[in-house]
């Protein structure tokens, strides 16, 4: 079973698009995160949610809006998709605040 | 707001040599992981210290933290090319909602 799972792997789209990737984590964690990957391998936090509570928010740009339904389930809808968009985005959990984190596989955007 | 640094950013090594990745704060830390991430995969957890001074092994791995806990490194003894990947240290913000950063990554290539 996969502990932090989030769909899709892949997702090729188009300028100004809206977008949604979807996480669930089957581990009990309270803590749940996205982080953004660009090319270069920099892992950047993007969101960071406690028990489906917003608690860190990383000058993200509006376009990007998190949303947790649950403390398992943290999804990521980004509208007006633009070139920079494009990176893997991790979803990820952990038990309390900066403890070990466990990612997903993934999200491999890409704008076109 | 904290830094963690990495250097070096880039490594090649040919089979069977050493290698070390070393992580810099700018801030003192409570404590240190490093996470592994194969290309094409996801960052795992390898490891935590806590300790002043500590020093921990993983098989041809170690791991030490420095004294005044603001540096960290990771040796690799006898490279293997399952060793190939980006190694990544991370380090809480130290607040009550700490975040982890994780520094830049050094992306370790073992040639045959």
């Amino acid at each position: 079973d996969t502990a932090v799972s989030q769909t899709p792997k892949y997702l090729v789209t188009q300028m100004g698009n809206d977008k949604s990737i979807k996480c669930e984590q089957n581990l009990g964690h309270d803590t749940m995160y996205w982080y953004k990957q660009d090319s270069k391998k920099f892992l950047k936090i993007m969101f960071s949610y406690n028990n489906k509570e917003l608690i860190i928010n990383e000058t993200v740009p509006n376009r990007f809006s998190p949303k947790s339904p649950d403390k398992a389930h943290l999804n990521l809808h980004i509208n007006s998709l633009e070139l920079g968009d494009s990176a893997v985005y991790f979803c990820a959990s952990s038990l309390g605040f900066a403890n070990t984190i466990y990612f997903g596989e993934g999200s491999w955007l890409t704008v076109v | 707001g904290q830094q963690v640094m990495q250097i070096p950013q880039y490594q090649h090594v040919q089979e069977g040599e050493d290698f070390t990745t070393y992580c810099n704060s700018s801030t003192t830390l409570s404590n240190i992981q490093w996470y592994k991430q194969r290309p094409g995969g996801h960052p795992v957890f390898l490891i935590q210290l806590v300790k002043s001074g500590e020093v921990k092994k993983q098989k041809r791995l170690t791991f030490q933290f420095g004294e005044a806990k603001k540096n960290s490194s990771l040796h690799i003894t006898a490279t293997q090319t399952t060793d190939v990947g980006t190694y990544f240290c991370a380090g809480p913000s130290g607040t009550s909602y700490g975040k982890l950063t994780f520094g830049q990554g050094t992306i370790l290539t073992v040639h045959p």
